[in-house]
């Protein structure tokens, strides 16, 4: 039983397009993270959220942009999406020390 | 900045124990984490240590000394299932966010 949902799990895209990738937790949650993973490597943190109308960026420069409006909701959207941006995107929450993970978006820009 | 060093892979027989070590240098502790990521899928929650000492957990244990910025995450009675990579994560001080390692990638073989 998920507590933290993504979605959708794979998407294929044109270069150039814009996206949004979607995260919802159930939990109640005021922490919520989301990070990026290529095959094989490890997690880089692009963007977190201590709570509502809070964002900061993470240790990885990206060009995405996130908004929390909503306690459970901490979607990340890409303007203009680009081959560089292939990867899978992992979004987690926690209420202090720890995360639970959603099940991660796998992004295909083509 | 934080630095985590753990090995790249390992290789062991079903049934057997192994331990994956950790190392690492961070500005400040607020507590260290293993999760286990199956390929394909989100890191899922396995063990935390914040004080010094072993932390065991059924056929998981992990040890941290913080003098030595040094953990082990041990695995008992391995199964063929255990085959995933595991990930050592380090919370900062003044910081919920959590770095990861690159993983260990740990084969399980008959």
């Amino acid at each position: 039983e998920a507590d933290i949902y993504q979605t959708p799990r794979y998407l294929v895209i044109g270069t150039g397009k814009k996206i949004t990738l979607e995260c919802s937790q159930t939990m109640g949650h005021d922490k919520m993270y989301w990070y990026q993973q290529d095959p094989g490597m490890e997690l880089h943190l692009i963007h977190y959220s201590y709570g509502v109308n809070s964002t900061e960026k993470g240790d990885l420069s990206s060009e995405s942009t996130v908004s929390r409006i909503r306690t459970e909701h901490f979607p990340l959207t890409l303007e203009s999406a680009r081959p560089s941006h292939t990867s899978q995107y992992l979004c987690a929450s926690s209420v202090d020390y720890g995360y639970t993970f959603g099940s991660g978006t796998r992004l295909t820009v083509v | 900045g934080q630095n985590i060093d753990q090995p790249t892979e390992m290789t062991a027989t079903e049934g057997a124990i192994v331990q994956i070590n950790c190392t690492y240098q961070t500005s400040g502790f607020n507590g260290l984490f293993w999760y286990q990521q199956h390929a394909g899928e989100a890191p899922t929650f396995l063990s935390y240590n914040v004080l010094d000492g072993l932390e065991e957990k059924g056929r998981f244990s992990s040890f941290l000394s913080r003098s030595k910025g040094y953990s082990y995450l041990l695995l008992k009675e391995l199964q063929m299932k255990d085959s995933a990579s595991y990930l050592c994560a380090v919370s900062g001080a003044g910081s919920y966010q959590l770095t990861f390692g690159k993983g260990t990638k740990l084969s399980v073989i008959p």
